[in-house]
């Protein structure tokens, strides 16, 4: 129940196209839903949030939809540059006494190709 | 930008051997924890420590693991018997108190290899 499920696992966009990346969880506990990018020899950066009382949130390119109902959420990368080639996780955490122990997805390998 | 800072960058070792990671995280953070991520695997969660205490730690943090906050600004992680497994890329994170963002900020890891 405490897991997060990541796909793909790797994807291929060409400069300029979408960059589709699904998650899906199983506790409705949780109540928090970061998407996290890594750089190769970096460690995770938080990118983009969302919490469950929102169907969408978009900051800039990034775009957060989120499916209460299906217990899935998704990442979309608008106009892809290679710049974004990096990975990115999907987590999920419940706020508990004032952290966050957040729980990954796998991980998805984006390449963007010019 | 404040930043997590983690020490040594790479460390090498052989099976049996006590390693001690440390980790500096941001100054004005209550909130630590240690992540590690296995070649290619996910970022999984082993501990978050607050007020000198551990929070919540996984199955993965075993009587083998152990952390300390020694001082006012080191955080430091001792796996006192390593093994071959136990290789692995190992992140600190530390957020704020009271803050409900989830936002973690993570160091760029430490790289243990066991041999």
């Amino acid at each position: 129940q405490q897991q997060v499920k990541q796909s793909p696992q790797s994807l291929i966009v060409q400069k300029g196209g979408i960059s589709i990346i699904n998650c899906a969880y199983e506790n409705t506990a949780f109540d928090y839903f970061p998407w996290y990018q890594q750089f190769p020899g970096k460690g995770p950066a938080l990118l983009i949030a969302i919490r469950p009382d929102v169907s969408e949130k978009k900051e800039g390119r990034f775009t957060i939809s989120f499916n209460k109902s299906a217990k899935q959420f998704s990442l979309h990368i608008m106009d892809s540059q290679p710049g974004d080639s990096a990975t990115y996780f999907c987590a999920a955490t419940r706020f508990s006494g004032g952290y966050n122990k957040l729980i990954f997805g796998a991980g998805t390998r984006l390449a963007v190709h010019p | 930008e404040p930043e997590v800072t983690q020490t040594p960058s790479h460390q090498v070792t052989q099976m049996g051997q006590e390693v001690i990671l440390r980790c500096v995280p941001i100054s004005n953070h209550l909130y630590f924890y240690w992540y590690r991520q296995i070649l290619g695997q996910k970022v999984e969660f082993l501990v978050s420590f607050y007020n000198n205490e551990i929070s919540e730690k996984s199955e993965i943090f075993d009587d083998q693991f152990s952390v300390e906050r020694p001082d006012g600004s080191n955080f430091t992680l001792k796996i006192r018997s390593t093994k071959l497994e136990d290789s692995a890329m190992y992140f600190c994170a530390s957020s704020e108190e009271g803050r409900y963002t989830g936002e973690l900020f993570f160091g760029e890891g430490s790289r243990l290899t066991v041999l």
